[in-house]
């Protein structure tokens, strides 16, 4: 297992158009988590997943936002009707569940950078 | 007010010193403290942890947090080039969705 691989790795797009980006997590991983990072910021959450189901997003995730991850694998994160505002480097990370209480090493992708024009 | 406050640097030190990187938080439920290496074009990569207040060191990594004043402190000794890289401070509550909440980063160089 090479750990968790993001594509693509770069995406440029025009203002308005939807962008969908894809997260392969490491596999016995059964939680995966997607944040964003804007230029001299730390990650900031945005959602995350038990297996296959969504269970809490932030409020950084407007409407335009969705994410998905079905059979509890990969993940895709989608922005539709992209605003400059969304440029960033979006981050997938993924886990093993908490262990008596505490938590699992969460592993980094290398992100998708995204910049709308 | 962020929940966690970063010193953005940068920071620039000589081959072989003794780098300090600090943060500050406000949030009394946090538990748990970690710290991210984040080189440039990369994903972050875990260094350390530390749960509540204490030391933790690993060769030449010194993780300290003192809840009493919420600070949160890494030490590198012997700083070398290889160690240039924007350091992220990180802290989560423990419960059903273990979210990190980052600091800013801090960005290192050392030089030769």
């Amino acid at each position: 297992d090479t750990g968790v691989s993001q594509n693509p790795r770069h995406k440029i797009t025009k203002r308005g158009q939807n962008v969908t980006f894809r997260c392969d997590p490491i596999s016995e991983h059964n939680r995966l988590y997607w944040y964003r990072q804007t230029l001299g910021q730390g990650p900031e959450f945005l959602t995350y997943f038990q297996n296959e189901a969504q269970l809490e997003k932030s409020r950084l995730l407007s409407d335009r936002f969705s994410a998905e991850r079905p059979k509890g694998s990969f993940s895709t994160l989608e922005i539709q009707r992209t605003e400059q505002g969304d440029s960033a480097m979006y981050l997938c990370a993924s886990s093993l569940s908490p262990s008596g209480g505490r938590p699992r090493e969460q592993y980094f992708g290398p992100g998708t950078r995204l910049t709308v024009t | 007010q962020k929940e966690v406050e970063q010193d953005p640097g940068p920071l620039s030190v000589p081959e072989g010193a003794i780098v300090s990187l600090n943060c500050t938080y406000s949030n009394s439920a946090f538990q748990y403290f970690m710290w991210y290496r984040q080189y440039s074009r990369k994903g972050p990569e875990l260094l350390m942890y530390t749960y509540s207040s204490g030391n933790k060191e690993d060769g030449r990594f010194t993780a300290q947090v003192d809840k009493s004043s919420k600070y949160i402190s890494l030490f590198i000794r012997d700083s070398q080039p290889s160690d240039s890289a924007t350091y992220l401070c990180a802290t989560l509550i423990t419960g059903t969705a273990s979210k990190l909440t980052f600091g800013t980063g801090t960005r290192l160089q050392v030089t030769l």
